[in-house]
């Protein structure tokens, strides 16, 4: 089974410009996830969606954090204009829906705002 | 607001012995709890998952879920130095089984 991708792994960019972070999840995990990880922090939920609804974004900076699920798989976030404390890891998680189950991980962009 | 709270550590332990990870939500009604791994420079691993009190084994891998103190834990028995990592806890939220938040997680140390 293939794992989440996400790219790209790493992007250094300078304040007030825009990126953008793309993710595939597991074929078949409805449920897609973005945290963002600030160094020595555990993972913060941004946005959750279900196949291409949004569940829960109560925690996306709205006036500058953008996501969207196209057709229900593949995932963007797009930060415009970034700040210096926007410099995290940013992970993207897919779950298959049931009581219990756990995330699966991509390996994350690591975003570094200068 | 509802939160997950771990001791940061670092945790050292030597070679060989147990390791004891503890984690406690503030959440009375999760029901689901998971403690993630995750290296330097990586992203988390779930390596266990717990619903029922008790304990709950996995190799070397003890998850133990105590509900009416709002307690969990990780027990990891002949510590290798591999298994020096961060220890994320991440409990379910309220009766939404599809949302887990994460605590900042234990830095655990094997010391050869």
């Amino acid at each position: 089974e293939a794992g989440v991708a996400q790219s790209p792994r790493y992007k250094i960019i300078e304040k007030r410009q825009s990126v953008a972070f793309w993710c595939n999840p597991i074929s078949g995990h409805a449920t897609l996830y973005w945290y963002q990880q600030i160094l020595g922090q555990g993972p913060k939920l941004l946005i959750q969606f279900q196949n291409n609804g949004v569940v829960d974004d109560s925690q996306l900076p709205k006036d500058r954090f953008s996501a969207e699920r196209l057709k229900g798989v593949d995932s963007t976030l797009k930060i415009q204009p970034a700040k210096l404390e926007d410099s995290a890891v940013y992970l993207c998680a897919s779950r298959l829906q049931g009581p219990g189950q756990g995330y699966t991980f991509g390996s994350g962009t690591r975003l570094t705002v200068v | 607001q509802k939160e997950v709270e771990q001791n940061s550590g670092p945790l050292s332990v030597p070679e060989g012995a147990i390791a004891s990870l503890n984690c406690t939500y503030s959440d009375r009604v999760s029901q689901s709890f998971f403690w993630y791994r995750q290296y330097s420079g990586k992203s988390p691993e779930l390596i266990m998952s717990i619903y029922s009190n008790g304990d709950k084994e996995d190799g070397r891998f003890t998850a133990q879920l105590n509900k009416a103190s709002q307690y969990v834990s990780l027990l990891i028995r002949d510590s290798q130095p591999s298994d020096s990592a961060t220890y994320l806890c991440a409990v379910n939220l309220g009766e939404r089984d599809d949302k887990i938040i994460f605590g900042k997680g234990t830095r655990l140390h094997i010391l050869p």
